[in-house]
């Protein structure tokens, strides 16, 4: 049961170039979507979020966009740094539903080449 | 910056044991949760916690599973008989409210080997 899906699991870019990571769900009651970046060894790390009333975040050298008609979204990162380089998980979360639980993608994993 | 830790990093425990995972939540957190990560899968949500009872659990989190605040600073996770399907990275995280619009902030987590 895939609810939110990132269907690239690999992600290379040069530095300095726009980094777009994709993600997909499937659940129409999430209202709450997060991404977080993971390095090895480390626990995931949380980079910006986006609730389903706006379209777009922006965060310094990161933003996201929803598409909500399309239950898409995507993480946008430019200019991209070799330091980006790490598995960006997509998750998601219900308020309606009173749950707190994430639903997490299974992760891209962003190369940026220097 | 304050951080969610976790003790300890690896834990390597015979099947059938019991095994402890223990969290510090960020101070001023008031909902605690464990998720879990099997080698090459998704993170999966198992439980979350809030004024000293649990307040979702999902299907994975069976009765051998149980959590607890023993203290004001820790909270823990207690697998009493492991299985081999045990093994995975366990991620503790807090958030400061419950509300859906709050990041949950993790731990470098607990690589746990069930041998």
């Amino acid at each position: 049961d895939q609810q939110v899906k990132q269907n690239s699991p690999s992600l290379s870019v040069q530095e300095g170039r726009i980094s777009i990571l994709n993600c997909d769900y499937t659940n129409s009651m999430f209202d709450y979507f997060l991404w977080y970046k993971k390095y090895p060894a480390e626990g995931p790390t949380f980079l910006i979020s986006i609730s389903s009333i706006k379209d777009k975040n922006e965060d310094g050298r990161f933003t996201v966009f929803l598409n909500k008609s399309a239950k898409h979204l995507s993480l946008h990162i430019v200019p991209s740094q070799p330091g980006d380089s790490a598995v960006y998980f997509c998750a998601a979360s219900s308020s309606g539903a009173g749950s707190y639980q994430l639903t997490f993608g299974k992760g891209t994993k962003l190369s940026v080449i220097p | 910056e304050p951080e969610v830790t976790q003790t300890p990093s690896h834990q390597v425990t015979q099947m059938g044991q019991e095994v402890i995972l223990r969290c510090v939540p960020i101070s001023n957190h008031l909902y605690f949760y464990w998720y879990r990560q099997i080698l090459g899968q998704k993170v999966e949500f198992l439980v979350s916690f809030y004024n000293n009872e649990i307040s979702e659990k999902s299907e994975i989190f069976d009765d051998q599973f149980s959590v607890e605040r023993p203290d004001g600073s820790n909270f823990t996770l207690k697998i009493r008989s492991t299985k081999l399907e045990d093994s995975a990275m366990y991620f503790c995280a807090s958030s400061e409210t419950g509300l859906s619009n709050q990041p949950q902030h993790f731990g470098d987590g607990t690589r746990l080997s069930i041998l």
